[in-house]
């Protein structure tokens, strides 16, 4: 049974400061890693995908992998109370094209 | 504008009843899939579809079915023998394959059993 999982928080950060989210997979063979935002009662939304050890910069954003590890994070810099929303971590795992999902973390940026 | 929709946004059910959700997608992608969330949980995919007229059971597809005469379409149906089929529910699509290809979603239809 492939695994991703979340910490489910609430994870509460002030405006301005970095949130760190974090997402550990099961599946050595994975290879590919999505972050997801999803507002409360809305659809969830891309942020950013990663399938290269290190670090993946896309604005605010920052996807950093580690496949040793089986550990992928999600940075979001200059936090904005409206980046309030729950993050859910998809991975895909090698030879498969579905992604599994993790639960998801709520992300709380309070003024 | 390309996208997916869905229809209806609430869908109110009576027990014993049947009812289909809608999920149309222009974005010309082969691969759609549906996922119900529950409150506090992540998506569980409940069936999924790489080609027209061929679709696979997902993790919970128990009490549903689906169909897939067009590539733009793939309608849910919520049968009576799903139990506790009060939920949010999500349809998606992507280019099928292995690699880094996005899932697309709509907005997604929100289910409750009277």
């Amino acid at each position: 049974q492939k695994e991703v999982e979340q910490n489910s928080g609430p994870l509460s950060v002030p405006e301005g400061a970095i949130a760190s989210l974090n997402c550990t997979y099961s599946d050595r063979g994975s290879q590919s890693f999505f972050w997801y935002r999803q507002y409360s009662g809305k659809s969830p939304e891309l942020i950013m995908f990663i399938y290269s050890n290190g670090d993946k910069e896309d604005g605010r954003f920052t996807a950093q992998l580690n496949k040793a590890s089986q550990y992928v994070s999600l940075l979001i810099r200059d936090s904005q109370p409206s980046d309030s929303a729950t993050y859910l971590c998809a991975v895909k795992a090698g030879g498969s094209y579905i992604p599994t999902f993790g639960r998801g973390t709520s992300l709380i940026v309070h003024p | 504008d390309g996208g997916i929709t869905q229809s209806p946004k609430y869908l109110f059910r009576k027990e014993g009843q049947n009812v289909t959700l809608s999920c149309e997608q222009n974005l010309n992608h082969d691969a759609m899939y549906w996922y119900r969330q529950d409150p506090g949980q992540g998506l569980r995919l409940i069936y999924y579809s790489q080609i027209v007229n061929d679709f696979q059971k997902g993790d919970i597809a128990e009490g549903y079915s689906v169909s897939r005469e067009k590539k733009e379409s793939f309608p849910l149906t919520v049968t009576s023998a799903q139990k506790n089929p009060t939920a949010f529910y999500l349809c998606a699509s992507s280019i099928p394959g292995q690699g880094n290809n996005e899932q697309f979603f709509g907005p997604g239809t929100r289910l409750t059993v009277l």
